[in-house]
């Protein structure tokens, strides 16, 4: 079945990079990659999306292996604020409907 | 701007009974999304709808049953309610299909389900 795989967690200080990885090795055609993060079980939130090109918006960047099998989620200068689940999101097509598949999250810890 | 809707934030029920969670949304999408979240584990979807009138199934959809008579709103009924349904749902909606478009999809704050 397709999936999507993440790690459990990572940390990463404040002030410093964070490289959140996730592996999509069944994706294809035109589905998206998305990311979202969820903090204290709020609503997920949305973070930034790209199909096949890397991407770049004011909250982070998001690379796109060019085989689209992984993709790396950057936040270039983590702070507290960004300690939160991490999800990489993708959509398979299942018979006459989809299925959104969300990985198992990364717990990301921003260390002062 | 409210954005995306959820009512109750929180809920308790015995087996058996029946209650309705409502979404609500003010960005005009056609797609409206109800999932829910298990400890430790990422979104499943239950069931979603692509515009006024119509819903389709999910991923999970045993166990309920949905209703998107309004563009805006879009209702998760639990006819009887079972402990394997206590979870976290969430209610989403995009202006196209969430996942294969260039759009992103807009998530309520939760609805905490239990059921004793």
């Amino acid at each position: 079945d397709a999936k999507t795989t993440q790690p459990p967690s990572m940390d990463c200080a404040e002030g410093r990079a964070a490289n959140l990885p996730c592996n999509h090795s069944t994706i294809s055609g035109n589905e998206y990659v998305y990311w979202y993060r969820q903090i204290h079980s709020q609503g997920p939130q949305y973070i930034i999306h790209g199909l096949k090109n890397n991407e770049t918006n004011e909250m982070a960047s998001l690379i796109i292996t060019e085989d689209r099998k992984s993709s790396t989620l950057i936040l270039p200068h983590a702070t507290l604020r960004d300690t939160a689940v991490y999800y990489c999101i993708v959509r398979v097509a299942m018979d006459s409907s989809y299925k959104l598949i969300f990985g198992s999250g990364t717990r990301l810890l921003v260390r002062p | 701007n409210a954005g995306v809707t959820q009512t109750p934030k929180f809920r308790v029920l015995k087996t058996g009974q029946s209650m309705t969670l409502l979404c609500a949304q003010d960005m005009n999408h056609e797609y409206m999304y109800w999932y829910r979240q298990d400890p430790g584990m990422g979104l499943r979807l239950i069931h979603y709808s692509v515009g006024e009138g119509t819903t389709a199934k999910g991923e999970v959809p045993d166990g309920y049953n949905v209703s998107r008579l309004k563009k805006q709103n879009f209702l998760l009924g639990l006819e009887s309610a079972a402990p394997s349904q206590t979870s976290v749902y969430f209610c989403a909606s995009s202006y196209t299909p969430f996942g294969s478009e260039n759009t992103e999809a807009f998530f309520g704050q939760g609805t905490r389900l239990t059921v004793v």
